[in-house]
C-alpha cells in the first residue's frame, strides 16, 4: 500500500520559497499525490494535486519525480500566514479492504518566521 | 457556495448521551465523508458516502452510527461514547469518490466525552 514519509518540522524565512517534500515509494500507477495544510483547529484546506505531471496554481507548485516516488509542494514566497501543518495524502487499501481511501501522513509543521 | 457547514462547533457529552453531528454541503457534491482527528494527529477516515449510500466503513465502532439524509445532508449519531473518543470530527465532501477530486472540508466540530 502506498503510504506518505514526511519531515515532521520545518521552518522558513518569510518571503523565502518553502520546499516541502513527501515520500510515497509505493504509489500506484494511477492514485494522484494531493497536499493540504491545516491551520491550527481549522479543518483542512486543499492546496493542489497532480498525476505525473508538475503543476502550479496560484496557492502552490507541485514538483513530482519521474518515477513517482516522491514530491515537492513549493510556497514560492512563503509569508506568515503559511505557517500550518502540510500534509501529502494518497490512497491507500483500506482496513476494510475493499476500498482505497485517502490517507493522511503524520505532515509536516511549517512554521514561517518574520 | 463552496463551503461545508459543521454543527455544533463544540460539544460536550457524557457516556450514556445520545448526540448528534450535522455537516451540510451546497456545492452539489455526491461524496461525503467524516474523519476522526486526535490531537497532533492526521485526520483518519470513519465513513464514506458516495450518492448517498454509505460506500466505505473503516472498521468503526457501532456506538457512531452515520446517516446521510439527502445529497446536502450527512449527520454522525453518537451513543455510549468512551472518553478515548473526545476528538476533533471533520466532514468534507467531493463531487465524487475518484481519485482525482478533491475535498472540501468543514470546520469540525471538537467533541468531549466525559
Amino acid at each position: 500500500d502506498a503510504k506518505t514519509t514526511q519531515p515532521p518540522s520545518m521552518d522558513c524565512a518569510e518571503g523565502r520559497a518553502a520546499n516541502l517534500p513527501c515520500n510515497h515509494s509505493t504509489i500506484s500507477g494511477n492514485e494522484y499525490v494531493y497536499w493540504y495544510r491545516q491551520i491550527h483547529s481549522q479543518g483542512p484546506q486543499y492546496i493542489i494535486h497532480g498525476l505525473k505531471n508538475n503543476e502550479t496554481n496560484e496557492m502552490a507548485s507541485l514538483i513530482i519525480t519521474e518515477d513517482r516516488k516522491s514530491s515537492t509542494l513549493i510556497l514560492p514566497h512563503a509569508t506568515l500566514r503559511d505557517t500550518a501543518v502540510y500534509y501529502c495524502i494518497v490512497r491507500v487499501l483500506g482496513a476494510s479492504g475493499g476500498s482505497y481511501i485517502p490517507t493522511f501522513g503524520r505532515g509536516t509543521s511549517l512554521i514561517v518566521h518574520p | 457556495d463552496t463551503e461545508v457547514t459543521q454543527t455544533p462547533k463544540h460539544l460536550v457529552m457524557g457516556m450514556t448521551n445520545k448526540k448528534s453531528l450535522k455537516c451540510e454541503q451546497h456545492m452539489g457534491h455526491r461524496a461525503m465523508y467524516w474523519y476522526k482527528q486526535k490531537a497532533k494527529k492526521p485526520p483518519e477516515l470513519m465513513f464514506v458516502y458516495s450518492y448517498e449510500k454509505l460506500s466505505i466503513n473503516e472498521s468503526v465502532p457501532s456506538r457512531f452510527s452515520p446517516e446521510c439524509p439527502n445529497s446536502s445532508l450527512l449527520n454522525l449519531h453518537l451513543h455510549a461514547l468512551q472518553p478515548e473518543d473526545s476528538a476533533l470530527y471533520l466532514c468534507a465532501s467531493s463531487p465524487r469518490t475518484v481519485s482525482y477530486n478533491e475535498q472540501f472540508f468543514g470546520p469540525g466540530t471538537r467533541l468531549t466525552v466525559l
